[in-house]
C-alpha cells in the first residue's frame, strides 16, 4: 500500500482563490518532503524542499510567496497554491523521506484545475 | 534548461523489439533513478544506482550508471505493451540527501 499519501487526488477550484494540498507519510516521519510539479506530456519539475519545522527552500524560479510550504510536523507537509490562476493547472506530486533503505516515497499526485 | 536530458523522447516500437533510453547529464550524482510513470499517477521506481559503472537486471530491463556518475543508460530487451509508459531518470545531487532531479523523460510506446 502507499507510504505516502496526497489529498486531495482532484481539486478544481476558481481563479483567484487559494487551495492546500496535503502530502503524509504513513507509517515513518519524513523529516524531508519535496514537492514537484508536472505539466501534461512534461518531466517533473522540482519546486522547494520542504523541511520540518524550518522554511522551505526554493528552486530557482518558483515563488514563495504563491507556492507556500508548510512543514509542521514529521508526518505532514502542505503545499497552498495563492490566488491561483489557469496557468497554475497541474499535477503536484510530493516525495518524503527517508523511509525504509533509507529511500524517498512519491505520493500518488494530486491534480489541481483552475477555472 | 534541465539537468538531466533524455533522450529519445519520444519512441515507438513493435512488441517483441529491444531499446535502449539515455540519460545524460554534466552534473555528478551521488545516485540515480529510474521511474515508470502512468498517466495521472505518481511515478514509480524500477532501480536505484550508485556506484559508477554499475549494472543492475530486472528482468528484461537493464540499468548502467557511467563510470564518472554523469549519464546511466536503460535497455529493455523483448519489449512489451506492458511495458508502454513515461520512464524517468532521476540524479541525486552530490549533498543533496534525497533530493532528486528528474530528466526530461521518454514516452515509450509498444505496439502490440
Amino acid at each position: 500500500g502507499a507510504v505516502v499519501s496526497q489529498h486531495p487526488s482532484w481539486v478544481i477550484c476558481k481563479s483567484g482563490t487559494s487551495v492546500k494540498i496535503e502530502c503524509r507519510s504513513l507509517d515513518f516521519q519524513a523529516t524531508t518532503m519535496f514537492w514537484y510539479r508536472q505539466f501534461p506530456k512534461q518531466s517533473l519539475m522540482l519546486m522547494a524542499t520542504s523541511n520540518e519545522g524550518s522554511k522551505a527552500t526554493y528552486e530557482q524560479g518558483v515563488e514563495k510567496d504563491k507556492f507556500l510550504i508548510n512543514h509542521a510536523s514529521l508526518t505532514l507537509s502542505t503545499l497552498t497554491v495563492t490566488s491561483a490562476h489557469p496557468e497554475d493547472s497541474s499535477f503536484y506530486i510530493c516525495s518524503a523521506g527517508p523511509g525504509a533503505g533509507n529511500t524517498i516515497y512519491f505520493g500518488e499526485g494530486s491534480w489541481l484545475t483552475v477555472v | 534548461t534541465q539537468l538531466l536530458e533524455q533522450s529519445p523522447q519520444f519512441l515507438s516500437i513493435q512488441e517483441g523489439e529491444n531499446l535502449t533510453v539515455y540519460c545524460n547529464s554534466s552534473s555528478v550524482f551521488s545516485s540515480l533513478q529510474w521511474y515508470r510513470q502512468e498517466p495521472g499517477e505518481g511515478p514509480v521506481l524500477l532501480v536505484t544506482v550508485v556506484t559508477g559503472g554499475e549494472v543492475k537486471k530486472l528482468k528484461r530491463l537493464t540499468f548502467q550508471f557511467g563510470d564518472a556518475r554523469k549519464d546511466s543508460s536503460l535497455h529493455i530487451t523483448a519489449a512489451q505493451p506492458g511495458d508502454t509508459g513515461l520512464y524517468l531518470c532521476a540524479g541525486e545531487k552530490v549533498g543533496n540527501f534525497n533530493k532528486f532531479y528528474f530528466g526530461s523523460g521518454t514516452k515509450l510506446n509498444v505496439k502490440p
